[in-house]
C-alpha cells in the first residue's frame, strides 16, 4: 500500500487532455513539493515535473502539474501514443522521514 | 552529461547477499546525495535510503535499515547498495538515482539492475 495515492489507470484519446491525481496528507504533499516522474515500459523512471509546476529542460510544455494542499495532479494535453507510460508522484514525507511514492498510474492513449 | 551507469544482472540465493554499483560522470561525485529506489516486478517504486559520498553519510528507509548499506568510494565515483538475507521478496529492478538539491527531485536514474532471489 503506498503512501500517495494514484488512480491505477487512466486513459484518452490522441488530442485529449487527460489528469492523474495524487493525494496525500499533511506530513508529505502538505508540507513538501512533488515531483512526478515518467516510467516508458522497460526503462528507468524520468524526471518530468519538480516543485510541483516546474518541468525540466526538454520535457513538453503540454505537460503541467499543480498542487492543493494535500494533493497534486499531472495534466496532459495534446495527448500523444508516446505519452503512453506509467506515471508516479513523489515526495519528501516528514512524519517517515522518507521518500514516498504514489502506486503509478498506467496511462493508455 | 550526467549519467549514471549500474552493474549487471544478479541471480541469488535465498539468504545470501547482493552488492550493486552505480558509477556517476558528468558532475561532481561528491557534490550530490546518491539514492537507491527499487521496483519489484509490476509494482511501484520504493525508496530505500541515500548517501552523501561527501562524507559518506548515510540514511535509510526504516523497512531496509539493518539489511541494506549503502557506500562509496570517491576516488571512483561509484556508489554501492549492498542487500544481505535476500529473500524472494527483494527480486526487484534496483535503481540509483541522483537527487539534484536546487530541483528537489532526483534528475538523473541510472539504468536499472535486476536482482533475482529464488531458493
Amino acid at each position: 500500500q503506498s503512501v500517495l495515492t494514484q488512480p491505477p489507470s487512466a486513459s484518452g484519446t490522441p488530442g485529449q487532455r487527460v489528469t492523474i491525481s495524487c493525494s496525500g496528507s499533511s506530513s508529505n504533499i502538505g508540507s513538501n513539493t512533488v515531483n512526478w516522474y515518467q516510467q516508458l515500459t522497460g526503462t528507468a523512471p524520468k524526471l518530468l515535473m519538480y516543485n510541483n509546476d516546474q518541468r525540466p529542460s526538454g520535457v513538453p510544455a503540454r505537460f503541467s502539474g499543480s498542487k492543493s494542499v494535500t494533493s497534486a495532479s499531472l495534466a496532459i494535453s495534446g495527448l500523444q501514443s508516446e505519452d503512453e507510460a506509467d506515471y508516479y508522484c513523489g515526495a519528501w514525507d516528514d512524519s517517515l522521514n522518507a521518500w514516498v511514492f504514489g502506486g503509478g498510474t498506467k496511462l493508455t492513449v | 552529461q550526467m549519467q549514471l551507469v549500474q552493474s549487471g544482472a544478479e541471480v541469488k540465493r535465498t539468504g545470501s547477499s547482493v552488492k550493486v554499483s552505480c558509477k556517476a560522470s558528468g558532475y561532481t561525485f561528491t557534490y550530490s546525495f546518491l539514492h537507491w529506489v527499487r521496483q519489484a516486478p509490476g509494482q511501484a517504486l520504493e525508496w530505500m535510503g541515500w548517501i552523501t559520498p561527501l562524507s559518506g553519510a548515510t540514511n535509510y528507509a526504516q523497512k531496509f535499515q539493518g539489511r541494506a548499506t549503502i557506500t562509496s568510494d570517491r576516488s571512483k565515483s561509484i556508489a554501492y547498495m549492498e542487500m544481505s538475507s535476500l529473500r524472494s521478496e527483494d527480486t526487484a529492478m534496483y535503481y540509483c538515482a541522483r537527487w539534484d538539491s536546487s530541483l528537489t527531485a532526483f534528475d538523473v536514474w541510472g539504468q536499472g539492475t535486476m536482482v533475482t532471489v529464488s531458493s
